[in-house]
């Protein structure tokens, strides 16, 4: 079956830790997103992706930092730096051809 | 800042009623989606409209270019269409196809 991945479903961050959250697609997509979603608000874009190799910031990326080393893995990496870190995660994938978007099944991350 | 205005935020239907959800967006857009969020977080895309109309077994969703409107419309509800809905654009010009999300109108079909 072909989707994305993501783990863990949920996560608990200590203070000044780094912590990273997996993203993994067997879509053959080139583009791929990182979106945090918090109660009541609209999905917000942390960072995207459109090739291997190549990222860009989206509209919240200070305290957050990704790679895109592979064309199947967009890792997310939640730095000490992100003073509000606790939120819905949601890994997203669009295939070009149609635009159609797929998404992962969240990480919900919390600060302990 | 554009926004995306959806409404009701949140709607309680019996089984078997006719459900419209709206969705509202500021200026020109290039294409409009339609998203299922199920309780556990996953999310599922159920439509992507650029012009005119979509059907897909109970659900169908049109889109007005020039009121700048669009609604996601549920026929025949059952209690398994419990959800949050979801409106996302993508504004004429935006880069890199991002998108703008509404907040979402959360769905519960009573038996």
């Amino acid at each position: 079956d072909g989707g994305i991945t993501q783990s863990p479903k949920y996560l608990f961050r200590k203070e000044g830790q780094n912590v990273t959250l997996s993203c993994e697609q067997n879509l053959n997509h080139d583009a791929m997103y990182w979106y945090r979603q918090d109660p009541g608000q609209g999905l917000r874009l942390i960072y995207y992706s459109q090739i291997v190799n190549d990222f860009q910031k989206g509209d919240i990326a200070e305290g957050y930092s990704v790679s895109r080393e592979k064309k199947e893995s967009f890792p997310l990496t939640v730095t000490s730096a992100q003073k509000n870190p606790t939120a819905f995660y949601l890994c997203a994938s669009r295939d070009r051809a149609n635009e159609k978007l797929f998404f992962g099944s969240g990480t919900q991350l919390s600060v302990l | 800042k554009n926004e995306v205005e959806q409404s009701p935020q949140n709607l309680t239907a019996q089984e078997g009623e006719f459900i419209t959800i709206n969705c509202s967006y500021s200026v020109g857009i290039s294409a409009l989606h339609w998203l299922q969020q199920h309780p556990g977080g996953g999310i599922v895309s159920l439509f992507m409209l650029s012009s005119g109309k979509k059907k897909h077994g109970r659900l169908i969703a049109t889109i007005n270019i020039q009121e700048k409107h669009s609604s996601l419309h549920i026929t025949a509800s059952h209690p398994r269409d419990s959800a949050v809905y979801i409106c996302a654009v993508r504004y004429s010009g935006a880069g890199s196809y991002q998108l703008t999300f509404g907040k979402g109108t959360k769905l519960s079909v009573i038996p």
